[in-house]
Protein backbone atom coordinates (compact mmCIF):
# COMPACT_ATOMS: atom_id res chain seq x y z
CA UNK A 1 0.00 0.00 0.00
CA UNK A 2 1.35 3.42 -0.67
CA UNK A 3 1.86 5.73 1.79
CA UNK A 4 -0.03 8.69 0.00
CA UNK A 5 -3.15 7.73 -1.92
CA UNK A 6 -4.90 10.15 -4.64
CA UNK A 7 -7.22 9.10 -7.20
CA UNK A 8 -5.30 10.47 -10.33
CA UNK A 9 -7.90 12.23 -12.22
CA UNK A 10 -8.32 13.69 -14.50
CA UNK A 11 -11.19 16.08 -12.97
CA UNK A 12 -12.68 17.88 -15.74
CA UNK A 13 -15.19 20.53 -14.64
CA UNK A 14 -16.77 23.88 -16.10
CA UNK A 15 -15.61 27.28 -14.76
CA UNK A 16 -17.24 27.82 -11.59
CA UNK A 17 -18.13 23.99 -10.59
CA UNK A 18 -17.31 22.84 -6.58
CA UNK A 19 -14.56 19.96 -6.90
CA UNK A 20 -13.10 17.75 -4.25
CA UNK A 21 -9.83 15.63 -4.01
CA UNK A 22 -9.34 13.23 -1.34
CA UNK A 23 -6.29 11.65 -0.28
CA UNK A 24 -5.87 8.94 2.11
CA UNK A 25 -2.43 8.44 4.16
CA UNK A 26 -1.32 4.86 5.81
CA UNK A 27 1.19 6.36 8.73
CA UNK A 28 -0.20 7.63 12.07
CA UNK A 29 2.61 9.14 13.09
CA UNK A 30 2.66 11.50 10.73
CA UNK A 31 2.72 15.07 12.15
CA UNK A 32 2.18 17.83 9.08
CA UNK A 33 -0.27 17.94 5.82
CA UNK A 34 -0.03 20.20 2.91
CA UNK A 35 -1.85 20.08 -0.73
CA UNK A 36 1.04 21.42 -3.39
CA UNK A 37 0.15 22.72 -6.93
CA UNK A 38 2.09 21.86 -9.70
CA UNK A 39 1.89 22.75 -13.24
CA UNK A 40 2.56 21.25 -16.45
CA UNK A 41 6.51 20.85 -16.36
CA UNK A 42 7.03 23.28 -13.23
CA UNK A 43 7.88 22.78 -9.63
CA UNK A 44 5.42 21.98 -6.89
CA UNK A 45 4.79 24.89 -5.19
CA UNK A 46 2.93 25.16 -1.70
CA UNK A 47 -0.77 25.62 -1.55
CA UNK A 48 -1.73 25.40 1.98
CA UNK A 49 -1.06 23.75 4.92
CA UNK A 50 -3.65 20.92 6.62
CA UNK A 51 -4.75 21.98 10.15
CA UNK A 52 -6.68 19.67 12.07
CA UNK A 53 -9.86 22.04 12.80
CA UNK A 54 -9.76 22.75 8.79
CA UNK A 55 -8.51 25.94 7.05
CA UNK A 56 -10.11 27.88 4.68
CA UNK A 57 -7.54 30.10 2.04
CA UNK A 58 -10.16 32.05 -0.73
CA UNK A 59 -11.95 29.79 -2.21
CA UNK A 60 -9.92 26.76 -1.18
CA UNK A 61 -10.72 24.85 1.97
CA UNK A 62 -8.62 21.99 3.44
CA UNK A 63 -9.45 19.00 6.18
CA UNK A 64 -8.05 16.74 7.74
CA UNK A 65 -9.87 13.78 9.49
CA UNK A 66 -6.98 12.12 11.55
CA UNK A 67 -8.68 9.13 13.16
CA UNK A 68 -9.66 8.27 9.19
CA UNK A 69 -6.45 9.45 7.71
CA UNK A 70 -7.66 11.68 5.54
CA UNK A 71 -7.22 14.72 3.92
CA UNK A 72 -9.58 16.55 1.55
CA UNK A 73 -9.36 19.92 -0.16
CA UNK A 74 -12.54 21.54 -1.65
CA UNK A 75 -12.37 24.05 -4.35
CA UNK A 76 -15.10 26.66 -5.20
CA UNK A 77 -15.93 28.76 -7.72
CA UNK A 78 -13.26 27.04 -10.15
CA UNK A 79 -11.23 28.89 -12.79
CA UNK A 80 -9.34 28.67 -15.91
CA UNK A 81 -6.41 28.99 -14.12
CA UNK A 82 -6.81 26.22 -11.03
CA UNK A 83 -6.16 23.35 -13.78
CA UNK A 84 -2.73 21.47 -12.69
CA UNK A 85 -2.15 18.95 -10.56
CA UNK A 86 -3.07 18.54 -7.07
CA UNK A 87 -0.47 16.88 -4.65
CA UNK A 88 -1.46 15.80 -1.43
CA UNK A 89 1.61 15.65 1.06
CA UNK A 90 2.25 14.18 4.21
CA UNK A 91 5.25 14.72 6.32
CA UNK A 92 6.14 12.23 9.16
CA UNK A 93 9.59 12.86 11.31
CA UNK A 94 11.16 15.81 13.06
CA UNK A 95 12.95 16.40 9.30
CA UNK A 96 9.47 17.20 7.86
CA UNK A 97 10.94 15.08 4.86
CA UNK A 98 7.63 15.15 2.77
CA UNK A 99 6.03 12.42 1.05
CA UNK A 100 3.94 13.11 -1.77
CA UNK A 101 0.85 10.98 -3.56
CA UNK A 102 0.77 10.93 -7.08
CA UNK A 103 -1.30 13.97 -7.56
CA UNK A 104 -4.87 14.35 -8.84
CA UNK A 105 -5.14 16.10 -12.01
CA UNK A 106 -7.67 18.90 -12.51
CA UNK A 107 -8.95 20.74 -16.18
CA UNK A 108 -11.13 23.79 -15.70
CA UNK A 109 -12.99 24.47 -19.04
CA UNK A 110 -14.89 27.08 -19.92
CA UNK B 1 15.69 35.88 -7.71
CA UNK B 2 16.34 34.39 -4.30
CA UNK B 3 14.39 31.52 -5.12
CA UNK B 4 16.24 28.11 -5.03
CA UNK B 5 18.27 27.53 -8.28
CA UNK B 6 19.07 24.56 -9.86
CA UNK B 7 21.66 24.09 -13.06
CA UNK B 8 21.38 22.76 -15.27
CA UNK B 9 17.40 23.16 -16.80
CA UNK B 10 18.22 19.90 -19.17
CA UNK B 11 20.86 17.50 -19.23
CA UNK B 12 21.03 14.98 -22.09
CA UNK B 13 23.98 12.10 -21.60
CA UNK B 14 24.35 9.03 -22.57
CA UNK B 15 23.95 5.43 -21.15
CA UNK B 16 26.93 4.98 -18.92
CA UNK B 17 28.22 8.81 -18.17
CA UNK B 18 28.27 10.49 -15.30
CA UNK B 19 26.40 13.73 -14.44
CA UNK B 20 26.48 16.36 -11.84
CA UNK B 21 23.80 18.43 -10.70
CA UNK B 22 23.51 21.64 -8.60
CA UNK B 23 21.14 23.52 -6.46
CA UNK B 24 21.47 26.67 -4.75
CA UNK B 25 19.14 27.25 -1.69
CA UNK B 26 17.49 30.14 -0.30
CA UNK B 27 20.29 31.80 1.63
CA UNK B 28 18.72 31.41 5.08
CA UNK B 29 17.61 28.03 4.73
CA UNK B 30 19.66 25.28 6.60
CA UNK B 31 17.88 22.04 5.58
CA UNK B 32 18.04 20.96 1.65
CA UNK B 33 16.15 17.83 0.22
CA UNK B 34 16.76 16.02 -2.95
CA UNK B 35 13.66 14.69 -4.79
CA UNK B 36 13.07 12.50 -7.75
CA UNK B 37 9.86 12.84 -10.36
CA UNK B 38 8.85 10.35 -12.81
CA UNK B 39 5.97 11.24 -15.18
CA UNK B 40 2.37 10.68 -13.84
CA UNK B 41 4.28 10.28 -10.01
CA UNK B 42 4.68 12.61 -7.65
CA UNK B 43 7.80 13.52 -6.42
CA UNK B 44 10.00 10.83 -3.97
CA UNK B 45 12.76 11.64 -1.58
CA UNK B 46 16.35 10.85 -2.13
CA UNK B 47 17.79 12.39 0.27
CA UNK B 48 18.53 15.44 2.64
CA UNK B 49 20.90 17.61 4.51
CA UNK B 50 20.67 19.79 7.84
CA UNK B 51 23.98 22.78 6.94
CA UNK B 52 26.45 20.00 5.68
CA UNK B 53 25.49 17.08 7.34
CA UNK B 54 23.51 13.93 5.40
CA UNK B 55 21.25 13.00 7.55
CA UNK B 56 19.12 10.60 5.99
CA UNK B 57 19.05 8.77 2.24
CA UNK B 58 15.83 7.21 0.88
CA UNK B 59 17.03 2.90 -0.43
CA UNK B 60 16.14 4.28 -3.95
CA UNK B 61 19.67 6.54 -3.19
CA UNK B 62 21.71 3.47 -5.02
CA UNK B 63 25.33 3.51 -4.70
CA UNK B 64 25.93 5.08 -8.17
CA UNK B 65 24.34 8.50 -6.12
CA UNK B 66 26.16 10.76 -4.02
CA UNK B 67 25.09 14.41 -2.85
CA UNK B 68 27.50 16.76 -1.15
CA UNK B 69 26.91 20.09 0.93
CA UNK B 70 30.40 20.82 1.60
CA UNK B 71 29.88 24.05 3.10
CA UNK B 72 26.54 24.10 3.87
CA UNK B 73 25.15 26.37 0.99
CA UNK B 74 25.02 25.15 -2.25
CA UNK B 75 24.37 21.00 -2.94
CA UNK B 76 25.38 18.81 -5.75
CA UNK B 77 24.14 15.46 -6.43
CA UNK B 78 26.04 13.28 -8.95
CA UNK B 79 25.08 10.10 -10.63
CA UNK B 80 27.52 7.86 -11.83
CA UNK B 81 27.49 5.28 -14.77
CA UNK B 82 23.75 6.45 -15.72
CA UNK B 83 20.73 4.31 -16.78
CA UNK B 84 17.74 4.68 -18.72
CA UNK B 85 15.67 4.15 -15.62
CA UNK B 86 17.44 7.05 -13.99
CA UNK B 87 15.68 9.51 -16.18
CA UNK B 88 13.26 11.81 -14.37
CA UNK B 89 13.31 15.42 -13.09
CA UNK B 90 15.38 15.95 -10.05
CA UNK B 91 14.00 18.38 -7.59
CA UNK B 92 16.00 20.68 -5.18
CA UNK B 93 14.13 22.05 -1.83
CA UNK B 94 15.25 23.78 0.81
CA UNK B 95 13.96 24.80 4.25
CA UNK B 96 14.48 26.55 7.74
CA UNK B 97 14.30 23.91 10.44
CA UNK B 98 12.50 24.12 13.62
CA UNK B 99 9.75 26.62 12.54
CA UNK B 100 7.24 24.14 13.65
CA UNK B 101 5.38 24.13 9.90
CA UNK B 102 8.16 23.58 7.93
CA UNK B 103 7.38 24.31 4.49
CA UNK B 104 9.20 23.53 1.45
CA UNK B 105 10.47 25.37 -1.30
CA UNK B 106 11.17 23.93 -4.46
CA UNK B 107 13.57 24.99 -7.77
CA UNK B 108 12.28 24.44 -11.39
CA UNK B 109 14.28 20.87 -11.47
CA UNK B 110 16.76 19.35 -13.71
CA UNK B 111 15.19 17.22 -16.49
CA UNK B 112 17.62 14.48 -16.99
CA UNK B 113 17.43 12.09 -19.99
CA UNK B 114 19.37 8.98 -20.74
CA UNK B 115 19.78 7.59 -23.57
Amino acid sequence: RKEVEQDPGPFNVPEGATVAFNCTYSNSASQSFFWYRQDCRKEPKLLMSVYSSGNEDGRFTAQLNRASQYISLLIRDSKLSDSATYLCVVATGTASKLTFGTGTRLQVTL
Amino acid sequence: DTGVSQNPRHKITKRGQNVTFRCDPISEHNRLYWYRQTLGQGPEFLTYFQNEAQLEKSRLLSDRFSAERPKGSFSTLEIQRTEQGDSAMYLCASSIAGTGDEKLFFGSGTQLSVL
